[in-house]
């Protein structure tokens, strides 16, 4: 079993819809939680970190449940610039300190 | 802030040739590097990590004389890929954490590495 799992997708959704990923993940002595955005053919960049209290930066809102060892992204409202791979990552220090990397699911947003 | 620069970007070398491929972190300092590989459509998969001064800790199945990694200072990395054949392109990427910072990594642009 993958230490971070996500649906591959892809989600194919009109401008403007609302979409939700989920995530969960093994390691219960994870740390940190993120959503990192990539385009196709480049490297990954910070969307926001998650905590438990649940965290919103304008359209996105991110959410993290420890007891089911789950993380979720809402985007409201979707742009046509939001079509990328959103990328569940988890940090541990545990044994060795590195982030884990779940596959990616793929949003296509259409016009 | 928090810039980390990657070159080259991309090269295509023969098999049998060794890459060098350098990570920068151009406005803060880091004590620790990290070196991944993303083949097409997979994931990111850490292949070592590199903390200034010291050797690097490389994951399981990475062989270290294959992938050289130097971190000589607080702002540099370097991965060489001695002997690349072509089972070894893909995407290089390496990200920096800040001294003193938070967990969170900040990733270069990635070399795009094609063995012929």
């Amino acid at each position: 079993r993958k230490e971070v799992e996500q649906d591959p997708g892809p989600f194919n959704v009109p401008e403007g819809a609302t979409v939700a990923f989920n995530c969960t993940y093994s390691n219960s002595a994870s740390q940190s939680f993120f959503w990192y955005r990539q385009d196709c053919r480049k490297e990954p960049k910070l969307l926001m970190s998650v905590y438990s209290s649940g965290n919103e930066d304008g359209r996105f809102t991110a959410q993290l449940n420890r007891a089911s060892q789950y993380i979720s992204l809402l985007i409201r409202d979707s742009k046509l610039s939001d079509s990328a791979t959103y990328l569940c990552v988890v940090y541990r220090s545990y044994n060795t300190d590195k982030l884990i990397f779940g596959t990616g699911t793929r949003l296509q947003v259409f016009p | 802030g928090a810039v980390v620069s990657q070159h080259p970007s991309r090269v295509i070398c023969k098999s049998g040739t060794s890459v060098k491929i350098e990570c920068r972190s151009l406005d803060f300092q880091a004590t620790t590097m990290f070196w991944y590989r993303q083949f097409p459509k997979k994931s990111l998969m850490l292949m070592a990590t590199s903390n200034e001064g010291s050797k690097a800790t490389y994951e399981q199945g990475v062989e270290k004389d294959k992938f050289l990694i130097n971190h000589a200072s607080l702002t540099l990395s370097t991965l060489t890929v001695t002997s690349a054949h072509p089972e070894d392109s893909s995407f290089y990427i390496c990200s920096a954490r800040e001294l003193g910072g938070r967990d969170e990594q900040f990733f270069g642009p990635g070399t795009r590495l094609t063995v012929l």
